[in-house]
């Protein structure tokens, strides 16, 4: 069975920083890894993935992460925090069969202070 | 993502009256999903449909019910609406000929029964 946690319900940086959202995850097969963003009042939107590869992954937003297959995790970072960069951030997982759903984690909320 | 909408974006009712939430997708995507997003839980699939005459229950099917009127069109039905029903309602489609089936939601429903 398939599984995700995000250990941490909210993170707060000073802006500037460099933030960590922490993701771990499980699956039987191999893992499809994904980050989502969620502002107030919107859907959620596409960060970045990772499928196979380089483990670090670039995406929008000045966002990154990286795959650690011993640790099964999917960490979100960014060197320079920002106060815009202030939303939910959802972590998720899905195997490699055709067949499989995307399992969603409970979300990290970051908070950016100036 | 104005690719994907939902209507209505706001819904109140009553315990027991029949609601239906409507999602139309312009993507040309094969995939569509109904979720709920409750605080603290994270997203979970009610319903999915892989193309228009396939239709599958998610982990929290109960107290749901689907139509995939076409390709583009995907509505999800509460038949007799009750409190703990109270969530917001993300549409969400994907394509599969892509590996990682990255998804891409609507701006969600907030429903409230009362």
């Amino acid at each position: 069975a398939q599984s995700v946690a995000q250990p941490e319900d909210q993170v707060n940086v000073a802006e500037g920083n460099p933030l960590t959202v922490k993701c771990t995850y499980s699956v039987s097969g191999n893992p499809y890894l994904f980050w989502y963003v969620q502002y107030p009042n919107r859907g959620l939107q596409f960060l970045l993935k990772y499928i196979t590869g380089d483990n670090l992954v670039k995406g929008s937003y000045g966002f990154e992460a990286e795959f650690n297959k011993s640790q099964t995790s999917f960490h979100l970072k960014k060197p320079s925090a920002l106060v815009s960069d202030s939303a939910l951030y959802f972590c998720a997982v899905r195997d490699d069969s055709s067949a499989s759903k995307i399992i969603f984690g409970s979300g990290t909320r970051l908070s950016i202070r100036p | 993502d104005a690719d994907v909408t939902q209507t209505p974006r706001n819904r109140i009712t009553k315990t027991g009256k029949r609601i239906m939430l409507e999602c139309s997708q312009t993507k040309g995507h094969d995939r569509m999903y109904w979720y709920r997003q409750d605080p603290g839980l994270g997203l979970r699939l009610i319903y999915y449909s892989f193309d228009v005459k396939d239709i599958n229950k998610g982990e929290i099917s109960d107290g749901y019910s689907v139509s995939r009127q076409a390709q583009a069109k995907f509505s999800l039905s509460l038949e007799s609406a009750i409190p703990n029903q109270t969530a917001l309602y993300f549409c969400a489609t994907s394509v599969s000929t892509g590996r990682s089936d990255t998804q891409y939601f609507g701006p969600g429903t907030r429903l409230t029964v009362l």
